[in-house]
C-alpha cells in the first residue's frame, strides 16, 4: 500500500526568507502524482504546486518549487519569499496513476506540517 | 458556481442522533470524493462517486455511515447512532473527468459529538 510521510509536523520561517518542507512517499508504482495542499486555519484546501511522476522537471509555481527525486521516492516544498499569508498546515499527496487506480483518483495524505511566518 | 460547497460548516450532536451533511460540487464535475480528517492528522479517504454511482468505499466507512449522490449532482452522507469518534472535519471535493486534473475541496463540515 502506498504510504506519504511528512516528518515535520511544525515549522517557522522569517517573512521573505524560504523554508522547504519535507515529503517523502512508498510506491511500487512508476506512474503517479504528487501534490501540495494548503489548508489555512479554517479555510479550505488548496492546491499549491502538482508534479507527474513522468516528469523530470521539477514542478514551479511563482514562490513555490519542488525538488522531485523519483528514486529516492522524495518530493519537497521550497517556498520562497515567504509571506505571512503562507502560514498554513501543508499537506503533502500522492496519487496513483488513473490506468493503476482503475476510476478513482482518491488521494493519500500526509500527516501535514504545520508552517508558521514570523514577522 | 463559484466552488465545493458544504453544509452545515459545524455541527454538534449528542451521542446517538443521527446527523447529515451536504456537499454541493463544482457543477461540471462528474467526480465527488468524501474525506475525513481527525485532528492532527492528514485525510483519510471515505467513499468515491462517479456521477450517481458509488464505485468505492473505504473499510473506514462502518454499516452507521451511509452516502448518495442522486442524480449524479450533490451528495449527502450520513452518519447513523452517532459516537465521540465520529468527531472530524468530514471533507467533500470533486473533480471533472479529465485526467491531469487536481481535486477541488469544501471548507469541510466540523462534526463534533458530545
Amino acid at each position: 500500500a502506498q504510504t506519504v510521510t511528512q516528518s515535520q509536523p511544525e515549522m517557522s520561517v522569517q517573512e521573505a526568507e524560504t523554508v522547504t518542507l519535507s515529503c517523502t512517499y512508498d510506491t511500487s508504482e512508476s506512474d503517479y502524482y504528487l501534490f501540495w495542499y494548503k489548508q489555512p486555519p479554517s479555510r479550505q484546501m488548496i492546491l499549491v504546486i502538482r508534479q507527474e511522476a513522468y516528469k523530470q522537471q521539477n514542478a514551479t509555481e511563482n514562490r513555490f518549487s519542488v525538488n522531485f527525486q523519483k528514486a529516492a521516492k522524495s518530493f519537497s516544498l521550497k517556498i520562497s519569499d515567504s509571506q505571512l499569508g503562507d502560514a498554513a498546515m501543508y499537506f503533502c499527496a500522492y496519487r496513483e496513476d488513473l490506468y493503476n487506480a482503475g476510476n478513482n483518483r482518491k488521494l493519500i495524505w500526509g500527516l501535514g506540517t504545520s508552517l508558521a511566518v514570523n514577522p | 458556481d463559484t466552488g465545493v460547497s458544504q453544509d452545515p460548516r459545524h455541527k454538534i450532536t449528542k451521542r446517538g442522533q443521527n446527523v447529515t451533511f451536504r456537499c454541493d460540487p463544482i457543477s461540471e464535475h462528474n467526480r465527488l470524493y468524501w474525506y475525513r480528517q481527525t485532528l492532527g492528522q492528514g485525510p483519510e479517504f471515505l467513499t468515491y462517486f462517479q456521477n450517481e454511482a458509488q464505485l468505492e468505499k473505504s473499510r473506514l466507512l462502518s454499516d452507521r455511515f451511509s452516502a448518495e449522490r442522486p442524480k449524479g449532482s450533490f451528495s449527502t452522507l450520513e452518519i447513523q447512532r452517532t459516537e465521540q469518534g465520529d468527531s472530524a472535519m468530514y471533507l467533500c471535493a470533486s473533480s471533472p473527468d479529465s485526467f491531469n486534473t487536481e481535486a477541488f475541496f469544501g471548507q469541510g463540515t466540523r462534526l463534533t459529538v458530545v
